[in-house]
């Protein structure tokens, strides 16, 4: 089975902290993803990355960077916490088959992460 | 602009059928995803459908039709856990999936 795991199930922050989401996946999967969930709105992305330091923005890159050193890890970092970062943040990875066509996104337990 | 349309809530009785639609403009099409998301967890993958058509997979099936640019996930003899979120996803032409905002279905008994 594949798995992702998150560092964090609840993390609790204030404004101007710098903050880390670790993400690790066990199936050596090419892609990962980094997602924001809020109420009323679909999955968001922020970014997603298809090889070890290689990095693209998503839909909603302002105010977070990510780092991925190795292949199965991917961090999403919030350089100076606000208010509005306040989310559900989900991390996904997934395979890209020899067509070069992604396969279904495989998603960690997610982060709830809130910004006092 | 890139769009996905499902209901925001339905409702259904435990042992019933339900049908929960979804229509999509996206920039390209490569295949389109339902993913089933419970409450406080991360979403899990149920279909995904690139040619039209019916694709069946125990009690849930999922249809496409591209010219329509419309999908329905079915759900038959209703269970209490399928009380969940289901999220539709388009894969545009980029490779991306467009997610839409999800739809809440609460099963009464």
């Amino acid at each position: 089975d594949v798995k992702v795991t998150q560092s964090s199930r609840y993390l609790v922050k204030r404004t101007g902290e710098k903050v880390f989401l670790e993400c690790v996946q066990d199936m050596d999967h090419e892609n990962m993803f980094w997602y924001r969930q809020d109420p009323g709105l679909g999955l968001r992305l922020i970014y997603f990355s298809y090889d070890v330091k290689m990095k693209e923005k998503g839909d909603i890159p302002e105010g977070y960077s990510v780092s991925r050193e190795k292949k199965e890890r991917f961090s999403l970092i919030l350089e100076s916490a606000s208010t509005n970062q306040t989310s559900m943040y989900l991390c996904a990875s997934s395979f890209i088959g020899t067509s070069g066509v992604s396969y279904e996104q495989y998603f960690g337990p997610g982060t709830r992460l809130t910004v006092t | 602009g890139q769009n996905i349309d499902q209901p925001t809530e339905m409702t259904a009785t435990e042992g019933a059928i339900v049908q929960i639609n979804c229509t999509y403009q996206t920039s390209g099409f490569n295949g389109l995803f339902w993913y089933q998301q419970h409450a406080g967890e991360a979403p899990t993958f149920l279909s995904y459908n690139v040619l039209d058509g019916l694709e069946e997979k125990g009690r849930f099936s999922s249809f496409l039709s591209r010219s329509k640019g419309y999908s329905y996930l079915l759900l038959k003899e209703l269970q209490m856990k399928d009380s969940a979120s289901y999220l539709c996803a388009v894969m545009d032409s980029n490779y991306q999936l467009i997610w839409g905002a999800g739809t809440k279905l609460i099963i009464k008994p």
